[in-house]
């Protein structure tokens, strides 16, 4: 059963950083190309990076560039994202999510998300 | 960027009833769209890929249709546990993008 587990959120004042985790188990991880998607509380659905199998390719929305960083180690069946210069705007839910493997569209497989709250 | 607009925003509908559900794409997507559907507290979860394509396990009253900008899911006989937030989605330029979601809920 693949199960995608998310840690790392919490409150962090606006300017701080933050590191979320994402723990893989069921598939095999380092076949796979990964996301994280976040949801403002009571809004809907964004992207915000995505990371190729070995780490070599990586992507991110025009929001986040220069302030994120997306990274993943395949030994230990992990993905990560590194939060910096965090704004108010970038409070939301942050769900890791598993790239379908045949076209790159569409996300298969999704944790149950962290809540990051950015705030004084 | 491509933007995806769903309509109508709210759909009040009954269980047995058909619900319609559209989502309209700012420029061709061919037929690379999504469906996903949320339910409060919990994960979106992939129902329709490739526009009419149902993923493992999602039951055959959804069903997805359209093709280039105009797209479609069909829940052809509600369930209670259907009502819930849809979203489309869609990937362009390694840029993904989603609607902004339809609330189905009951009347």
């Amino acid at each position: 059963e693949v199960q995608l587990v998310e840690s790392g959120g919490g409150l962090v004042q606006p300017g701080g950083s933050l590191r979320l985790s994402c723990a893989a188990s069921g598939f095999t991880f380092s076949s796979y190309w990964m996301s994280w998607v976040r949801q403002a509380p009571g809004k809907g659905l964004e992207w915000v990076a995505n990371i190729k199998q070995d780490g070599s390719e990586k992507y991110y929305v025009d929001s986040v560039k220069g302030r994120f960083t997306i990274s993943r180690d395949n030994a230990k069946n992990s993905l990560y994202l590194q939060m910096n210069s965090l704004r108010a705007e970038d409070t939301a839910v942050y769900y890791c999510a598993r790239v379908e493997w045949l076209q790159l569209m569409y996300f298969d497989y999704w944790g149950q998300g962290t809540l990051v709250t950015v705030s004084s | 960027e491509i933007v995806l607009t769903q309509s109508p925003a709210t759909l009040s509908l009954s269980p047995g009833e058909r619900a319609t559900l559209s989502c309209r794409a700012s420029q061709s997507v061919s037929s690379y769209l999504a469906w996903y559907q949320q339910k409060p507290g919990q994960a979106p979860r992939l129902l329709i890929y490739d526009a009419s394509n149902r993923a493992t396990g999602i039951p055959a009253r959804f069903s997805g249709s359209g093709s280039g900008t105009d797209f479609t899911l069909t829940i052809s006989s509600l369930e209670p546990e259907d009502f819930a937030v849809y979203y489309c989605q869609q990937r362009s330029n390694w840029q993904y993008t989603f609607g902004q979601g339809t609330k189905l809920e009951i009347k």
